[in-house]
């Protein structure tokens, strides 16, 4: 079955402490990845996604993200965090003709003044 | 541009009690799905939808009906309220199922069971 696994569940940063969230998933075949953001009390909104070409992917807010095929991995990284990045953080992956996204269990980021 | 909308933001139950969730989206999506959020378990699917009058269970259904009219409208029905129902549920659409789709959230239904 297909899974998404985000290794860090609570990560406390410093303000400009540079950061690395974890995502593999398991699939074979052709996939597209999204990571999305949940600051507190709001709604999930897209951070970035990937579906072909350059596997390096820029997103919103200086955030950026990596597809290796061979390791099946899909990490979240920015250089420089900032208080108001605080949020929780999920990885899904939509693999071959799956109607649906699969979800990792999330990744809680607080980040300190 | 209103996106994804539910109603209502708070609801609290009372054990037995029934209720419906509404979830309207004015994207002409396709597309549309219930999740629930516990902490700690990330998002789990309810039931799901690929167009006006088609409705699939998702990973997590029992104690939920869902019904899909129309395009823009997918409610979300507990008939028998039960505290393990205590979350907090997401409605999402997006153009189509599969490669690639992007999903647009509403802001999220805190329901409490007592």
């Amino acid at each position: 079955a297909q899974s998404v696994s985000q290794h860090n569940h609570h990560v406390i940063l410093s303000e400009a402490a540079s950061l690395e969230l974890g995502c593999n998933y398991s699939y074979g075949g052709t996939v597209n990845l999204f990571w999305y953001v949940q600051y507190p009390g709001q709604h999930l909104q897209l951070l970035l996604k990937y579906f072909s070409g350059d596997p390096l992917v820029k997103g919103i807010k200086g955030f950026e993200a990596e597809f290796i095929k061979s390791k099946f991995s899909f990490n979240l990284r920015k250089p420089s965090v900032q208080w108001s990045d605080t949020a929780e953080y999920f990885c899904a992956v939509n693999a071959g003709n799956n109607r649906k996204l699969i979800w990792g269990l999330g990744t809680s980021l607080a980040v300190n003044p | 541009n209103a996106g994804v909308t539910q109603t209502p933001k708070f609801r609290i139950l009372k054990i037995g009690q029934s209720m419906t969730l509404q979830c309207t989206q004015d994207m002409n999506h396709n597309y549309m799905y219930w999740y629930r959020q516990d902490p700690g378990m990330g998002l789990k699917l309810i039931y799901y939808s690929v167009g006006a009058g088609i409705t699939d269970k998702g990973e997590v259904p029992n104690g939920y009906n869902v019904s899909r009219s129309t395009t823009e409208d997918f409610p979300l029905r507990l008939e028998l309220a039960a505290p393990s129902q205590t979350s907090v549920y997401f409605c999402a659409s997006s153009s189509r199922g599969g490669a690639g789709t992007e999903a647009f959230f509403g802001q999220g239904t805190r329901l409490t069971v007592v």
